[in-house]
């Protein structure tokens, strides 16, 4: 079974506008990944953030983690129609292996 | 190599057939995933290595499902007596850590059709 839910399924915005996605997830964790999927690929590692961190930074992606409410969040800002794709939180709870949510199905409009 | 590489890219089975996935993980990387993706859903785990040791296989399906990893590099998932519900996308993934650590390497999948 998965680990966390994923908020909204998708989403849909115009080009140059903000995403935020949201994901939760259940068990205690030492990091929280978030990945990327183009159609018909893999998956592609965007970000990590550790569970004694609040906010990261990488390019226009915005990461923040709240441990007591077990939710995270991705912002991606001034999004471009190359930013399609789903994209995908994933935490290790505490095991070696990483538990994916069901995903956000992003679309970005020209 | 420059990463990590499944064949095939596509199988289509007839239902009752056996199958056979190939992930090549990157050179070097110790540890080896195996995750199932049915359509619109986030990845499964199935089934880790770490060199050729299968550390955790809590989530093979069934019985009918083997992977193995002989010489702690190449890595193979075996579907025995395919059924229309294995039909999906496995994804295999490495990593240089001792488990997921700080981020998997994903090759692109073998979409998997049971007819």
């Amino acid at each position: 079974s998965q680990q966390g839910e994923e908020d909204p399924q998708a989403l849909s915005i115009q080009e140059g506008e903000n995403a935020t996605m949201n994901c939760s997830y259940k068990t205690s964790i030492n990091n929280l990944q978030w990945y990327r999927q183009n159609s018909g690929r893999g998956l592609v590692h965007l970000i990590l953030i550790r569970s004694n961190e609040r906010e990261k930074h990488s390019g226009r992606l915005r990461v923040t983690l709240d441990t007591s409410k077990k939710s995270s969040s991705l912002l991606i800002t001034a999004s471009r129609a190359a930013d399609t794709a789903s994209y995908f939180c994933a935490t290790d709870g505490g095991a070696q292996k990483l538990v994916f949510g069901q995903g956000t199905r992003l679309t970005i409009n020209p | 190599g420059a990463g990590v590489s499944q064949s095939p890219r596509y199988k289509v089975a007839k239902r009752g057939q056996d199958v056979a996935l190939r992930c090549d993980p990157i050179s070097g990387h110790v540890s080896l995933f195996w995750y199932q993706q049915a359509l619109g859903q986030g990845p499964e785990f199935l089934t880790y290595f770490q060199n050729e040791a299968q550390l955790d296989k809590s989530g093979l399906p069934s019985d009918r499902f083997f992977a193995e990893r002989p010489e702690g590099s190449v890595s193979t998932l075996k579907i025995q007596r395919t059924q229309q519900e294995d039909s999906a996308v496995y994804l295999c993934a490495s990593s240089s850590y001792r488990g997921a650590g700080e981020k998997l390497f994903f090759g692109s999948g073998t979409q998997l059709s049971v007819l």
